[in-house]
C-alpha cells in the first residue's frame, strides 16, 4: 500500500518563502504530483516529478528524492492568493491505470 | 476547450436513498477517475474508468459503483446512502499515460 504524510497547516507572511514537505512510502513509485486547492474549488495541477531533482515553474518549485521517499513544494514571494490547501499525490507503478493516492493536504495561510 | 464538468454541483439526499452523479471529461480524455473528499479523510480514490472499463478500484464498499459511456462521460452511483457519505465528490480526467489529472468542480453531497 501507500502512505503519504504532509503537515496539516502552515502559516507564512506575504512576500516570504514556504516549504511544504511530503514523505511517502510506496511499493512502486511512478511519479509525484502537487496540486493546489482553494476552498470550495477544484484541485489544480502545479507540478509533476518523476526523476530526482528540482522542477521550477515561476514562483513555485518542486523537489524529489526517490531514495528518501521525499518531496517538497517551495512557494516563493508569497501572495495572499496563495492561501490554499496543497496536496501531494503519488502514482504507484503497480496500480493499473492512473490511480493517484493523495496526502491529507497542507493548508497554507498567508498573512499580510 | 471546456473543462471537466460535473453535475449537479450540490445535492441533498436522505439516508437510504440512492444518488447518481455525472462527469463529462475534457474532450479527447479517455480516463476518468472519481474521488471522495472529506475534511477528515482527505481525497480518497474511488475508481477509474478507461474506454468504458473499470481499470482500478479503491477501498470503498459495493454501494459505490460507476460506469463510463462510449463518449467517455462517466457516472457514479451510491446506493443506500449513509450520513458518512456526505462529501465532495470529484471527478478527474486525463488523456492517459503519465499526465496530470484535470479536476472538475465537484458535486457536494449532503446526506441528512
Amino acid at each position: 500500500g501507500q502512505n503519504i504524510d504532509q503537515p496539516t497547516e502552515m502559516t507564512a507572511t506575504e512576500g516570504a518563502i514556504v516549504q511544504i514537505n511530503c514523505t511517502y512510502q510506496t511499493s512502486g513509485f511512478n511519479g509525484l504530483f502537487w496540486y493546489q486547492q482553494h476552498a470550495g474549488e477544484a484541485p489544480t495541477f502545479l507540478s509533476y516529478n518523476v526523476l530526482d531533482g528540482l522542477e521550477e515553474k515561476g514562483r513555485f518549485s518542486s523537489f524529489l528524492s526517490r531514495s528518501k521517499g521525499y518531496s517538497y513544494l517551495l512557494l516563493k514571494e508569497l501572495q495572499m492568493k496563495d492561501s490554499a490547501s496543497y496536496l501531494c499525490a503519488v502514482r504507484d507503478l503497480k496500480a493499473a491505470g492512473n490511480k493517484l493516492t493523495f496526502g491529507g493536504g497542507t493548508r497554507v495561510l498567508v498573512k499580510p | 476547450k471546456a473543462g471537466v464538468t460535473q453535475t449537479p454541483r450540490y445535492l441533498i439526499k436522505t439516508r437510504g436513498q440512492q444518488v447518481t452523479l455525472s462527469c463529462s471529461p475534457i474532450s479527447g480524455h479517455r480516463s476518468v477517475s472519481w474521488y471522495q473528499q472529506t475534511p477528515g479523510q482527505g481525497l480518497q480514490f474511488l475508481f477509474e474508468y478507461f474506454s468504458e472499463t473499470q481499470r482500478n478500484k479503491g477501498n470503498f464498499p459495493g454501494r459505490f459503483s460507476g460506469r463510463q459511456f462510449s463518449n467517455s462521460r462517466s457516472e457514479m452511483n451510491v446506493s443506500t446512502l449513509e450520513l458518512g457519505d456526505s462529501a465532495l465528490y470529484l471527478c478527474a480526467s486525463r488523456p492517459d499515460g503519465n499526465t496530470e489529472a484535470f479536476f472538475g468542480q465537484g458535486t457536494r453531497l449532503t446526506v441528512v
